[in-house]
């Protein structure tokens, strides 16, 4: 059974940093990109960010490139997305996420979210 | 980036009712559209991969249409654990953006 369980979600002030993971089960992790994914309180879905299977290509969402860094460690089965300089705008659920392997890209898999509150 | 408009941003149906929700993409996209399926306090689930494909475990009654720039979510006969936020989302370049969301209300 495929699982992707994030931890490390917490308060920080503003332009504070945060490293929030994901460990993954279940499915052979080095084949897949993975994203995160985050949603504001109350609002929709926002794409944030993915990596390559190897790491060799990385994408990020405009409003985060510069700040936030996204990595893998296949060794461990995780992926985790780096967060500095913090902004109050960034407080949202972060979803780790699995690039499926149909070949279109779509997210198959999703974990269960970490909080992340940018509050003074 | 490409921008993806769904509309309606909410709708009010009865179990039984076709439902049709629409996604524009501000550019083609091919067909590199994907449905997802959010419950409050759940993560999303994927519905509906390359406009048309059915997700593994997804009913029937759920089907997508189109391609370039205009997709349609359709929900044949919407049954009582239907009632959630649907999202479509563009995989065709990134940042891989979504739809503002329809949510679809319990008449």
């Amino acid at each position: 059974e495929v699982q992707l369980v994030e931890s490390g979600g917490d308060l920080v002030q503003p332009g504070g940093s945060l490293r929030i993971s994901c460990a993954a089960s279940g499915f052979t992790f080095s084949s897949y990109w993975m994203s995160w994914v985050r949603q504001a309180p109350g609002e929709g879905l926002e794409w944030v960010a993915n990596i390559e299977q190897d790491g060799s290509q990385i994408h990020y969402l405009d409003s985060v490139r510069g700040r936030f860094t996204i990595s893998r460690d296949n060794a461990k089965n995780s992926v985790y997305l780096q967060m500095d300089s913090l902004r109050a705008e960034d407080t949202a659920v972060y979803y780790c996420a699995r690039d499926g392997w149909l070949g279109w890209n779509e997210i198959d898999y999703w974990g269960q979210g970490t909080l992340v509150t940018v509050s003074s | 980036d490409i921008q993806m408009t769904q509309s309606p941003s909410s709708l009010s149906a009865s179990v039984g009712d076709r439902v049709t929700i629409t996604c524009r993409a501000s550019q083609s996209i091919s067909s590199y559209l994907n449905w997802y399926q959010q419950k409050p306090g759940k993560a999303p689930d994927l519905l509906i991969y390359a406009a048309s494909s059915l997700h593994s475990g997804v009913p029937s009654r759920f089907s997508g249409s189109g391609s370039g720039t205009d997709f349609t979510l359709t929900i044949s006969s919407l049954q009582p654990e239907d009632f959630a936020t649907y999202y479509c989302q563009q995989s065709y370049s990134s940042p891989r953006t979504f739809g503002q969301g329809t949510k679809v209300e319990i008449k």
